[in-house]
């Protein structure tokens, strides 16, 4: 069974002090990672696909990178805006078929930044 | 571009009744998956619909379906509501193709039951 672990659970910043968000995860064949930030009462929005190891994207103070069994997002110089929940889900191969559909979450981390 | 819409944002139902929630998602995307969120055990796979069939589901009991029309439009229904299906139900849309799968999440469904 596919499983995912992010940690810390909660983490708090000050503004301008970067920092990273540690994703573990269990795949029989990963078919794609991926990053999403949630603000409170929304939906999770898209960051970052990552689909083999040693792959790397940024955005704007965001970067996130994948290994073997766990991904990283590293926040730099972070600001008070930066503050949401931040998830990371997978897509298991193996698990679907020709589904692309199932994504496994992991219990997200919970970021606040202060001014 | 429009994103992915959800039909009705709030809802109070009671328990025993059933509840019927709208997906429309983005223009172009024929592959809608549904999500039930709750505090205690996150964001969790319920089916995924494409081209007006089920393509993969989740362990959730019968009482949970869904449809999608030829337009992409999807609704998701749950019977004989139970406390415990009190959660924010979240919609996402993708291509739903190998070579382009990423999901865009709608605002949601919050359903309480009570």
């Amino acid at each position: 069974e596919d499983q995912v672990t992010q940690s810390p659970e909660a983490l708090r910043l000050q503004e301008g002090e970067s920092s990273s968000l540690n994703c573990s995860y269990t795949v029989s064949g990963l078919r794609g990672l991926f990053w999403y930030r949630q603000d409170p009462g929304k939906g999770p929005e898209f960051l970052f696909t990552l689909y083999s190891a040693g792959e790397e994207k940024e955005k704007e103070r965001l970067k996130a990178t994948l290994t073997k069994k766990e991904s990283f997002l590293h926040i730099t110089a972070p600001k008070p805006e930066d503050s949401a929940t931040y998830l990371c889900a997978v897509q298991d191969e193996s698990a679907g078929g020709t589904s692309y559909g199932k994504l496994t979450f992991g219990q997200g981390t919970i970021l606040t930044v202060h001014p | 571009k429009a994103g992915v819409t959800q039909t009705p944002r709030y809802l109070i139902k009671t328990r025993g009744q059933q509840v019927t929630l709208s997906c429309s998602p983005i223009s172009g995307h024929r592959s809608v998956s549904w999500y039930q969120q709750t505090p205690g055990q996150g964001l969790q796979f319920l089916f995924e619909y494409f081209s007006e069939t089920q393509r993969n589901k989740g362990n959730f009991p019968g009482r949970f379906s869904g449809r999608q029309f030829s337009n992409s439009r999807s609704e998701m229904n749950v019977s004989t509501l139970e406390l415990g299906d009190s959660a924010l139900y979240l919609c996402a849309s993708s291509r739903g193709t190998s070579h382009s799968y990423e999901q865009y999440f709608g605002p949601g469904t919050r359903l309480t039951v009570t």
